[in-house]
């Protein structure tokens, strides 16, 4: 069966600190993959999804970016974190890309 | 542009009782329709999809919600509700790569 692995769960960093979250599927190949953030009382926010390696779409240009090194990984920087990347980020892959999603289990990320 | 409203923000039952969450649409096609619940500090969980076909789809946890494209509605039911079910649920609407969602209905259930 498929499985998707996020972490860390929990990240505490100071503002102008580089981030780094990682997110792997396992169980399929050549899967969507997608990264939400989910702000406090607030719904998702689609950042940036992947239907292949290397292929990177922007939903929100910001101060973060995303990159698909291998067929199952996706990871999600940022060079300074600011306040206002505190959040829920979510992982998320599909099969087809307008079918259902399959989220990881989140990071709290608190910028301080 | 596809969107979806979840027009409450919150909502309280109590333990037993009937609930409907609602969910509308705005899409230029036959949509592809989600709901899906997220208990604190987690993830996602898929409750129940609906793609064609029977406009009454049954979920898990005791879930089921209809399609009623007259309205741009995918409302949310379940006829009892267990303390459990106290969670945020989203509502989301396939575009043609990626699924937007609702800004989420927040569930709390009084004993």
């Amino acid at each position: 069966s498929q499985t998707i692995h996020q972490w860390p769960a929990t990240l505490v960093q100071p503002v102008g600190s580089p981030l780094s979250l990682e997110c792997t599927v396992e169980g399929t190949s050549n899967p969507n993959l997608y990264w939400y953030r989910q702000a406090a009382g607030r719904g998702l926010q689609l950042l940036f999804y992947s239907v292949g390696i290397g292929q990177i779409s922007s939903e929100v240009p910001q101060n973060l970016s995303a990159s698909r090194p291998q067929d199952r990984q996706f990871i999600l920087s940022s060079k300074k974190l600011l306040l206002s990347d505190s959040g829920f980020y979510l992982c998320a892959w599909s099969v087809i890309v307008n079918t259902e999603a399959f989220f990881g289990q989140g990071t709290r990320l608190t910028v301080v | 542009a596809q969107s979806v409203t979840q027009p409450d923000i919150h909502i309280t039952v109590s333990e037993g009782a009937s609930l409907e969450l609602r969910c509308n649409y705005s899409y230029g096609a036959t949509p592809y329709l989600f709901w899906y619940v997220q208990s604190p500090g987690q993830g996602l969980q898929l409750l129940l999809k609906y793609f064609s076909g029977d406009t009454l789809v049954q979920g898990i946890k005791g879930f089921e919600a209809e399609f009623k494209r007259s309205q741009s509605s995918f409302n949310l039911r379940k006829p009892s509700v267990h303390w459990s079910d106290a969670a945020e649920y989203f509502c989301a609407v396939a575009d043609t790569d990626k699924l937007i969602f609702g800004t989420g209905t927040r569930l709390q259930v009084f004993p």
